[in-house]
């Protein structure tokens, strides 16, 4: 299994609440991702990065925010959780292209988040 | 743009038997990439296959090989003598020069015994 890493793996938390996931990868992967996946759905990017203070916003509007401060780390973070920000969020990694190749995402194990 | 279809959204096989899973694509890319990623029940996702559209030769990996037909954007996943390990949600999915992955909404497999 590819080597990154999701904290917390469960989350239940009040509606106000601030919360960041956390998300690192040891392989020095340049490009991460973010997903949210309701259970037994489709996945839907909703952050993503390039490198080092490098974010851009993804396909599904989010209200969650992210950094990249560090190559091997890429926090999300929500202000203000809200019931409707309860889903599954989902980090992803790969390395960049060479020639005549597209590498695979490598996911980490994701993130359960419940906001009450 | 990029789209990913899979039309099946449940599934189910005997132990030891063949299944296949639908996949179409479109894209305005010339040049993109093709995978399955399973992701088991309360499990990490992971890559099954992968096919560059540029080889006509379809992708195998042990038990599961691609049926590849550009033309049609077709990307079907074939899993031989299924196990029940195979239980899974299976995602097609495309990427191209953007980086970045669209996927399709996923087949749910069940392998009974």
């Amino acid at each position: 299994e590819a080597d990154i890493y999701q904290t917390p793996r469960y989350l239940v938390i009040g509606t106000g609440k601030k919360i960041t996931l956390e998300c690192s990868q040891t392989m020095g992967h340049d490009k991460m991702y973010w997903y949210q996946q309701d259970p037994g759905m489709e996945l839907h990017l909703i952050h993503y990065s390039y490198g080092v203070n490098s974010t851009e916003k993804g396909d599904l509007s989010s209200e969650s925010t992210v950094s990249r401060i560090r190559t091997e780390h890429f926090p999300l973070t929500l202000e203000s959780a809200r019931p409707s920000h309860t889903s599954q969020y989902l980090c992803a990694s790969r390395r960049g292209t060479t020639v005549n190749s597209y590498n695979e995402q490598f996911f980490g194990p994701g993130t359960r988040l419940t906001v009450l | 743009a990029q789209t990913v279809t899979q039309s099946q959204p449940e599934m189910s096989v005997q132990e030891a038997e063949t299944v296949t899973l639908s996949c179409t694509y479109d894209t305005s890319e010339s040049n993109y990439y093709l995978f399955w990623y399973k992701q088991p029940p309360s499990r990490q996702m992971i890559l099954v296959i992968r096919q560059e559209a540029y080889k006509q030769q379809n992708a195998t990996e042990n038990r599961f090989s691609v049926n590849f037909q550009k033309a049609a954007k077709s990307f079907s996943l074939k899993i031989s003598d299924s196990q029940l390990g195979d239980t899974a949600m299976y995602f097609c999915a495309s990427g191209g020069s953007n980086y970045k992955l669209t996927f399709g909404k996923g087949t749910l497999l069940t392998v009974n015994p």
